[in-house]
């Protein structure tokens, strides 16, 4: 079983409209990362965030990691072609600060 | 150019084939990873570096094994390549310090078939 798992899997939306991406841990998220990838390319950071309560955003996208740290949330808002790709998240969940563990990626489509 | 560099970027090649994967990086990151991506399962950790003479094992290293040559390089090999080992790889950095005071730093992937 994945031990990150993000939902929805996959996500149409209209250009302009609102959306928001899980991702939920059963254990605790020491670090929690985001990343965009487009199509076939590398990974891009978008955010961190370590303490519970935790929101930060930038330009159009903001993420939040739940007091309990074990879930976060992206939400992108007035959504734009240019936000189509995967979007995946990852976390420290050994406390340990060396690798991050990544969950199952949610692919968005953005449709004019 | 690129701060994290793999090559080759794409490869197709047969069962039973020995495949080594190339990683470089300029970022003087001591730490460099090996992942790999599949359809719906997300990326999955292979191998770990903090140093040359520090090589760890992640959560599928089992086929695989790993050389770090010099801080800068780290390269993947598929000693008998199986076409279960399709997917998308990827090296990343990340500072020495730890992710808890920043991020991994991705290649754009090697794409790896094995007929």
């Amino acid at each position: 079983s994945q031990e990150l798992e993000q939902s929805p899997q996959s996500l149409i939306v209209q250009e302009g409209k609102n959306l928001t991406i899980n991702c939920t841990s059963s254990k605790t998220l020491y670090g929690l990362y985001w990343y965009k990838q487009k199509y076939g390319e590398g990974l891009i950071f978008l955010m961190m965030l370590q303490k519970g309560g935790e929101e930060k955003s930038h330009e159009k996208i903001t993420a939040k990691l739940d007091e309990k740290k074990q879930q976060s949330s992206l939400h992108i808002t007035a959504s734009q072609p240019s936000h189509a790709g995967i979007y995946l998240c990852g976390a420290d969940i050994t406390g340990t600060a060396s690798k991050l563990t990544f969950g199952t990626g949610t692919r968005l489509q953005v449709m004019l | 150019d690129a701060d994290v560099t793999q090559t080759p970027r794409n490869r197709i090649t047969k069962t039973g084939k020995r495949i080594m994967l190339e990683c470089s990086q300029t970022k003087g990151h001591d730490r460099m990873y090996w992942y790999r991506q599949d359809p719906g399962l997300g990326l999955r950790l292979i191998y770990y570096s903090f140093d040359v003479k520090d090589i760890n094992k992640g959560e599928i290293s089992d086929g695989y094994s790993v050389s770090r040559q010099a801080q800068a390089k780290f390269s993947l090999s598929l000693e008998s390549a199986i076409p279960n080992q399709t997917a998308l790889y990827f090296c990343a950095t990340g500072p020495s310090s730890g992710l808890d005071t920043g991020e991994l730093f991705f290649g754009e992937g090697s794409r790896l078939t094995v007929l």
